[in-house]
């Protein structure tokens, strides 16, 4: 059965610095997504993104963050410059076009900001 | 704006005991509804969804949900609970619209089934 895939699976980074988190969404699916999940707290959407265009973001995708989808199996995540508060786990997902309005999770990359 | 609420932070069931984890929803019009669950670190992982018709829907693992429009909810429940459902459950909200609106999630309930 097909899945996201993520990686890295942990990624420990110096505050100011730049990460990026990539995901590889399921091969058929055309919408694609970020959320984020501070330990012990509820998962909160970043981003959606569909036809190489950004489709809704939520306040806390500052200008510190961006996506992109290089090519036509990678999305990606970009932290221009980690703050503390960033530290999450951060989840990739992605949909089917259609009347299929479930998302499929990838594992997660669990982001540490020392 | 769209909400989510599971009131119950812990549910604690005994093995083979039917189980029910509570959620309830706020969006305009009608929802399209979802649980998932998290095993330890893990990803979510689909469980089942309402979009409409039947109210009682169907999901992975013996698990169903059902939906009741006047009370805004949409509770999880299985008829006889196993030690290996023990987990974190989300639900989700998604208002029925065009477009790609983000899913909104409550904060999760934490399952644990006692042998």
């Amino acid at each position: 059965e097909p899945e996201v895939t993520q990686t890295p699976s942990h990624q420990v980074t110096q505050m100011g610095q730049e990460v990026i988190l990539r995901c590889v969404p399921i091969s058929n699916h055309l919408y694609f997504y970020w959320y984020r999940q501070i330990l012990g707290q509820k998962v909160e959407f970043l981003v959606s993104f569909y036809n190489n265009e950004i489709s809704e973001k939520s306040e806390i995708f500052d200008d510190q963050f961006s996506v992109e989808r290089p090519d036509g199996s990678n999305f990606t995540l970009k932290i221009r410059s980690t703050k503390l508060e960033d530290s999450a786990m951060y989840f990739c997902a992605s949909r089917r076009q259609g009347d299929s309005p479930e998302q499929y999770f990838g594992p997660g990359t669990r982001l540490t900001v020392t | 704006a769209q909400s989510v609420a599971q009131p119950e932070d812990q549910v604690n069931v005994a093995e083979g005991n039917p189980l029910t984890v509570k959620c309830t929803y706020s969006v305009s019009g009608n929802p399209y509804l979802f649980w998932y669950v998290q095993y330890p670190n893990r990803g979510l992982q689909f469980l089942l969804k309402y979009i409409t018709g039947d109210n009682l829907v169907k999901g992975s693992y013996g698990f169903e949900a059902e939906f009741n429009k006047s009370q805004t909810s949409f509770h999880l429940k299985k008829p006889s609970a196993l030690v290996s459902d023990s987990a974190l459950y989300f639900c989700a909200v998604r208002a029925r619209n065009s477009g790609n609106t983000p899913l909104v999630f409550g904060k999760g309930t934490r399952l644990s089934v006692i042998a």
